[in-house]
């Protein structure tokens, strides 16, 4: 069975901290593919990356960076120098066998000014 | 611009109505989604599309029904069966279902319903 478990419901940083968003998933599949989606308070999700099983590569998009680790099935996100504009739920996914996305139940971020 | 297009915004219903929400895309995508978010629990799949007249039921389909007789279109039938409908409800799409990458779901921005 595939699962994602996001721990953190609720995370409130100070703006220009750090914060990193924890994702675990579980799947039998060695060929999958997991994204972070953001809900910004206007109810749109947003893609934000997209990994394969096979690319462990870090990656880092401005403010934002993903560490993907298969040894601990986790694909943790961090914002670096948050900001108001990253107050957010932020998704974590997990694409696994020919069936639909399975998502973690999110983090809620509240950055403060 | 492409993307999705669901309507209304919001919606109000009394108990025991059936209502239909909207969603149109023009993504020539061929897979489609409804997806229903109530706080705290992330997101629930209801149906799912992955082409014309064909659909399966997600995780939460009783009490609600679906109809996809064109690519561009899947609206969503909120049933009086529906025993706890007030909720946000998100459609998305995607390319196709395979485990091919091509999962990149674009959503729209939700209908909210609140049943009074």
């Amino acid at each position: 069975a595939q699962k994602v478990t996001q721990a953190q419901t609720e995370i409130s940083v100070v703006e220009k901290e750090d914060v990193t968003l924890d994702c675990v998933y579980e799947t039998r599949d060695t060929t999958y593919y997991l994204f972070w989606y953001k809900q910004p308070p206007s109810g749109e999700l947003v893609f934000l990356i997209r990994r394969n099983s096979f690319d462990e590569q870090n990656e880092i998009s401005g403010r934002y960076s993903w560490n993907f680790q298969k040894s601990t099935s986790s694909f943790n996100f961090t914002i670096t120098a948050s900001q108001v504009v990253d107050s957010a739920v932020y998704f974590c996914v997990l694409s696994s066998g020919n069936t639909p996305l399975v998502f973690g139940k999110g983090t809620r971020l509240s950055v403060i000014a | 611009d492409g993307g999705i297009t669901q309507s209304p915004k919001y919606l109000f219903r009394k108990e025991g109505q059936n209502v239909t929400l909207s969603c149109e895309q023009n993504l020539n995508h061929d897979a489609m989604y409804w997806y229903r978010q109530d706080p705290g629990q992330g997101l629930r799949l209801i149906y799912y599309s992955q082409i014309v007249n064909d659909f399966q039921k997600g995780d939460i389909a009783e009490g609600y029904s679906v109809s996809r007789e064109k690519k561009e279109s899947f609206p969503l039938t909120v049933t009086s069966a529906q025993k706890n409908p007030t909720a946000f409800y998100l459609c998305a799409s995607s390319i196709g279902i395979s485990n091919s990458g091509a999962n990149v779901l674009t959503f729209g921005a939700g209908s909210r319903l609140t049943v009074l």
